[in-house]
C-alpha cells in the first residue's frame, strides 16, 4: 500500500526558479491537503481540495498555487521562489471532512537560496 | 477558528519512565487525531479518538470531547518513542495542529 507519494524529497531552488511538488494517493480520498512545517512550529494548511477540481485557500496561501486535476493527484506550485519558503512540505488526503483519520505523506524538505 | 494547545511543550524522560500528554482545544469538535513526528520528519497516525478511550500497546489515548481536552498515554517509555507529538482537529474541514510537544527519551 503506497498510501500518499510525495515528489521530490529534497530540492534545493534559487531566489525567483519556480518549481512543482507533486501528491499523489492510492486511496480513493476526496480530500487533499498541503501543509508546511517550519522550525518550532506545528503544520499550517497552505491549500486543499475537496474535490477532483476544486482548491481553496488555507492558512498561509500567499507564494502557492495548486491544481487538482486529476482525483489522485494534488499539485503545489511555487512561481517565484522566495527564501521565506524554505520548509518543509506534508501532503496529506482524508476520505471526509467530518470523520475518519488524515494520512501524511513523507515530505518535501525545500531550500531557497 | 479553532484553537489547540498542547502541554508540556517538551518533556525529557528516563527509559521506562510513563508520561501523559495533553491537548486542548477551544471549541467542540467531532475529530481528534494524535501523530508522533519521529526524528527523521515522518509524521506516523497514532489515534484517531473523536471520544473514548482507545489503546495500542504501550499507547493509549482519551479524548472527553464535552470538557475539550484529549489525553495521550505513554507507558514504559523507549527511546524509540523521542519525537514531537501533535494533537489535530478538525475545523470545517480542515487539520488545525497544535505547537507539538517534543519528547526526549534518554537511555
Amino acid at each position: 500500500n503506497a498510501g500518499v507519494t510525495q515528489t521530490p524529497k529534497f530540492r534545493v531552488l534559487k531566489t525567483g526558479q519556480s518549481m512543482t511538488l507533486l501528491c499523489a494517493q492510492d486511496m480513493n480520498h476526496e480530500y487533499m491537503y498541503w501543509y508546511r512545517q517550519d522550525p518550532g512550529m506545528g503544520l499550517r494548511l497552505i491549500h486543499y481540495s475537496v474535490g477532483e477540481g476544486t482548491t481553496a485557500k488555507g492558512e498561509v496561501p500567499d507564494g502557492y498555487n495548486v491544481s487538482r486535476l486529476k482525483k489522485q493527484n494534488f499539485l503545489l506550485g511555487l512561481e517565484s521562489a522566495a527564501p521565506s519558503q524554505t520548509s518543509v512540505y506534508f501532503c496529506a488526503s482524508s476520505y471526509s471532512s467530518q470523520w475518519g483519520g488524515y494520512t501524511f505523506g513523507s515530505g518535501t524538505r525545500l531550500t531557497v537560496v | 477558528g479553532i484553537q489547540v494547545e498542547q502541554s508540556p511543550p517538551d518533556l525529557i524522560l528516563q527509559e521506562g519512565a510513563n508520561s501523559t500528554l495533553r491537548c486542548n482545544f477551544s471549541d467542540s469538535v467531532n475529530n481528534l487525531q494524535w501523530f508522533h513526528q519521529n526524528p527523521w520528519g515522518q509524521l506516523i497516525n497514532l489515534f484517531y479518538i473523536p471520544s473514548g478511550t482507545k489503546q495500542n500497546g504501550r499507547l493509549s489515548a482519551t479524548t472527553v470531547a464535552t470538557e475539550r481536552y484529549s489525553l495521550l498515554y505513554i507507558s514504559s517509555s523507549q527511546t524509540t518513542d523521542s519525537g514531537v507529538y501533535f494533537c489535530a482537529v478538525r475545523d470545517t474541514g480542515k487539520l488545525i495542529f497544535g505547537q507539538g510537544t517534543t519528547l526526549q527519551v534518554k537511555p
